[in-house]
């Protein structure tokens, strides 16, 4: 089976830095995405990791460690509108691409 | 407007009943994928199609099916709702091959009651 944890929800203040952890214990493992969620949109990509380390990429950055089944993503210099549920999701399996997702995580940001 | 089209937007009907949930990818892909999202889940996969062909299957109930037509459009077909079936539903594509995710659809939010 697949198993993703994340926090359920988190609270920061603007202009802070968030971090955001996901766990995960699959039956394999194809890289790992974030993706970004407002109340009733549509999920929105916001980053991939496949290999360990950090990528960076403007105000966000995702990090992966496969020995440890872990990663985080880290929001800088937050804004309100960051306000939003982040979701986790490993692709367990090459060739699929069916994506196995965490409930995701429910940030508020407050002024 | 992610490129992805699903039809339609909210749907509200009674226990027993059937619908179809309709879906095109973005331009070029290949891939269909749906998933369900209810209140306090998150997002569950339910199918996978490419190119016509069932690629992948999640926990789909047997109450469900899907199809991919060869103009690559999608349909998801529940019947014999329940209240439970209450949720969104939300089509994915992908290109050919590609492991750097999705672009999802706007969803369609089905009511049961």
């Amino acid at each position: 089976g697949q198993n993703i944890d994340q926090p359920t929800e988190m609270t920061a203040t603007e202009g802070a830095i968030v971090q955001i952890n996901c766990t995960y214990q699959t039956s394999g493992f194809n890289g790992l995405f974030w993706y970004q969620q407002h109340a009733g949109e549509a999920p929105t990509f916001l980053s991939y990791n496949v290999l360990d380390g950090l990528e960076e990429k403007g105000r966000f950055s995702s990090f992966l460690s496969r020995s440890k089944g872990y990663s985080y993503l880290l929001l800088k210099e937050l804004q309100m509108k960051d306000s939003a549920s982040y979701l986790c999701a490993v692709s367990p399996q090459a060739g699929a691409n069916n994506l196995f997702f965490g409930t995701g995580t429910r940030l508020t940001v407050i002024p | 407007d992610s490129g992805v089209t699903q039809t339609p937007k909210h749907l509200i009907t009674a226990t027993g009943q059937r619908v179809t949930l309709r879906c095109s990818p973005r331009s070029g892909d290949l891939s269909v994928y749906w998933y369900q999202q209810s209140l306090d889940q998150g997002l569950q996969f339910l199918i996978q199609y490419y190119n016509g062909e069932e690629r992948a299957k999640g926990n789909i109930l047997e109450r469900f099916s899907a199809q991919q037509f060869p103009d690559l459009h999608s349909e998801l077909n529940l019947s014999s709702l329940e209240l439970g079936d209450s949720a969104l539903y939300f089509c994915a594509s992908s290109a050919t091959g590609a492991t750097y995710g999705y672009t999802f659809g706007s969803g369609t939010r089905l009511t049961v009651v």
